[in-house]
């Protein structure tokens, strides 16, 4: 079985500092990973995505990825309270296939 | 541009009964797939669509099926719903790079 497993938290932090969320993945033939953000009631928005090892940046976020240790993780700088939310993880497994499998999400309460 | 349309956004039906949803993709988009939301299970995989065609399936049964038309619409189908059926039911559009773009849901309840 092929898994993507995120701690559910919730993580809190207060509101300026940096919120670090993690996501750790089976397979290693895993080739793009992909970072969702879910509002209480509200459906999945894609808001990072990474293919390469390394750092990507965009704005106050930046997607870590390790392939060797197989995780990758999601900084977000300058927690505001409007990031409070749920985290999916999604890696797209090895095979050809572009489905990724989610994990089941870490939720974020940034506190002011 | 506009997003991924989900038709109904609620709805509730009895044991037994069956229920269709649709979706419309973004315009350009030939990938549709729909995924199931619980609280306990997450976001669980159903299938998926190209060109009309079923590309990949997740692991649900029979009861569970779909069909994408040529304007690359898509709509589920839920036959004999039981309790457990009760979700969020996402469908999303993609390009070929497995970014996805999620529509805003149908919330099914099954009494």
């Amino acid at each position: 079985q092929k898994e993507v497993e995120q701690n559910s938290g919730p993580l809190s932090v207060p509101e300026g500092a940096i919120a670090s969320l993690n996501c750790t993945y089976s397979d290693r033939g895993s080739q793009s990973f992909f970072w969702y953000r879910q509002y209480s009631g509200k459906s999945p928005e894609l808001i990072m995505f990474i293919y390469s090892n390394g750092d990507k940046e965009d704005g106050r976020f930046t997607a870590q990825l390790n392939k060797a240790s197989q995780y990758v993780s999601l900084l977000i700088r300058d927690s505001q309270p409007s990031d409070s939310a749920t985290y999916l993880c999604a890696v797209n497994i090895s095979g050809g296939s572009y489905i990724p499998t989610f994990g089941r999400g870490t939720s974020l309460i940034v506190h002011p | 541009k506009a997003g991924v349309t989900q038709t109904p956004r609620y709805l509730i039906k009895t044991r037994g009964q069956q229920v269709t949803l649709s979706c419309s993709p973004i315009s350009g988009h030939r990938s549709v797939s729909w995924y199931q939301q619980t609280p306990g299970q997450g976001l669980q995989f159903l299938f998926e669509y190209f060109s009309e065609t079923q590309r990949n399936k997740g692991n649900f049964p029979g009861r569970f099926s779909g069909r994408q038309f040529s304007n690359s619409r898509s709509e589920m189908n839920v036959s004999t719903l039981e309790l457990g059926d009760s979700a969020l039911y996402l469908c999303a559009s993609s390009m070929e790079l497995g970014e996805l773009f999620f529509g805003e849901g149908s919330r099914l309840t099954v009494l």
